[in-house]
């Protein structure tokens, strides 16, 4: 069995600052890990994703995630913050076996503040 | 590169009916997943399709099915829809062991 869970419902940062959106995650094979976006009324964008080699792993948009698989913990940064980023941020986990289904969170949503 | 095209973008139907949503995958793509949204919620998944079989199912009644045909498009079919089956509901498509899934923009589906 898998899960997900995202610490924060809501986050919110200033123009030009750090961006750090928290996953925990919970699997009994191997993970394979995703970020994805949500604008309104638009469906999922990817933004990065771990499968295997490096745990750093760099998206789009200047994106970067790491996984940690002590901490079982799969956080999203940014170092600089764009007005554009404001969105559903939604982390999700899936395992080699079986279907290949993505476990999501309840999501993050990111507001930029000016 | 053609992506996911889904459609209708949205749908309003009446407790009691049936509904069919479609599904374009992304060019070379051989499997499709369907995902509801709740408003609020992450997606959840529903079921997966391969080579026009049913390859994976999440939990939802049997009143949701699926159809995946020879190009690789797909259809949703919710029967006896309830007033809790309104929500987003997201198609997507990958390569079977690749885990490169592209998401369509979905259907908003309201029931009233």
């Amino acid at each position: 069995a898998q899960s997900v869970t995202q610490l924060g419902s809501h986050v919110s940062v200033s123009e030009g600052a750090l961006v750090l959106l928290r996953c925990n995650y919970s699997s009994s094979v191997p993970p394979y890990l995703f970020w994805y976006v949500q604008y309104p009324n638009q469906g999922l964008q990817l933004l990065l994703k771990y499968t295997t080699g490096a745990t750093l792993v760099k998206g789009i948009n200047g994106f970067e995630a790491e996984f940690k698989k002590s901490e079982t913990s799969f956080h999203l940064t940014k170092p600089s913050a764009h007005m554009s980023d404001a969105a559903e941020y939604f982390c999700a986990v899936t395992g080699i076996q079986g279907a290949q289904k993505l476990v999501f969170g309840q999501g993050t949503r990111l507001t930029i503040n000016p | 590169e053609t992506g996911v095209t889904q459609s209708p973008t949205h749908l309003i139907k009446t407790r009691g009916q049936q509904v069919t949503l479609r599904c374009s995958s992304q060019s070379g793509h051989n499997t499709v997943s369907w995902y509801q949204q709740a408003l609020g919620q992450g997606p959840q998944f529903i079921f997966q399709y391969y080579r026009e079989e049913e390859n994976g199912r999440g939990n939802f009644p049997p009143r949701f099915s699926g159809l995946q045909f020879p190009n690789y498009s797909s259809e949703l079919n919710v029967n006896a829809l309830e007033l809790d089956d309104s929500a987003l509901y997201l198609c997507a498509s990958s390569l079977i062991a690749n885990y490169g899934y592209t998401f369509g923009s979905g259907t908003r589906l309201t029931v009233v």
